[in-house]
């Protein structure tokens, strides 16, 4: 079935350990995106990709970063991960970078003590 | 950027009953999409709707751009309806911005 796949699904962190959350998808979808998710604040843009090989930032960067070396793949990477950045993160992608249909994973939960 | 309000915050209903969820934005928008967002946590994808109107079994939306509205009907409501619904628009260059939600719970 196609969509996109997060990993893991959950985790447990050590704080200033480094942890990168995966996501690939599988519908040649151009544009990528990282949200969190916390109590309150509903769904905040980290990064975003709009093709492979870009990135830029979204409303909440400080801490994370991307890479898209292709496609299908854009991880996200949490250099020294500290307790404010528990949350739980969704990955999305859509066609293209503007004005279509956004789809989501499933959301990886992430806690940092 | 944009700014996504939803109303209400908190709705409590009883099994069968209908219900309309508003989201209003605050500038011309060319994407506008509701999702529901189930106990279980997962993104479900009811509508992408940026302007006119849309039907999917007992659910509906309509979307007035020229007015800066969108609304959600949820008819004959069932507990699987229960979760929190976000209305999440998108502005020129400007990505995909989520309102904080509207909680649903459905009572049998």
């Amino acid at each position: 079935i196609a969509g996109i796949t997060q990993a893991p699904t959950s985790q447990i962190l050590a704080a200033g350990r480094r942890m990168t959350l995966r996501c690939t998808q599988d519908m040649r979808h151009n544009a990528m995106y990282w949200y969190r998710q916390d109590l309150g604040l509903g769904l905040r843009l980290i990064h975003y990709s709009n093709t492979a090989g870009t990135t830029g930032k979204g409303e909440v960067p400080d801490g994370y970063s991307v890479s898209r070396a292709n496609t299908d793949d854009f991880p996200l990477t949490l250099a020294s991960a500290v307790p404010s950045q528990t949350s739980v993160y969704f990955c999305a992608s859509s066609a293209t970078w503007g004005g279509t249909e956004a789809f989501f994973g499933q959301g990886t939960r992430l806690t940092v003590v | 950027g944009i700014q996504v309000e939803q109303s209400p915050p908190d709705l409590i209903l009883q099994e069968g009953a209908n219900s309309t969820l508003r989201c209003n934005f605050s500038d011309s928008v060319n994407n506008l999409q509701w999702f529901h967002q189930n106990p279980w946590g997962q993104l479900i994808n009811l509508f992408y709707i940026p302007s006119g109107t849309k039907q999917n079994g007992r659910l509906s939306a309509t979307t007035v751009a020229t007015e800066r509205y969108s609304l959600l009907y949820i008819s004959s409501s069932q507990t699987t309806d229960s979760g929190v619904y976000f209305c999440a628009v998108e502005r020129g260059n400007e990505k995909l911005t989520f309102g904080t939600g509207t909680r649903l719970t459905i009572i049998p």
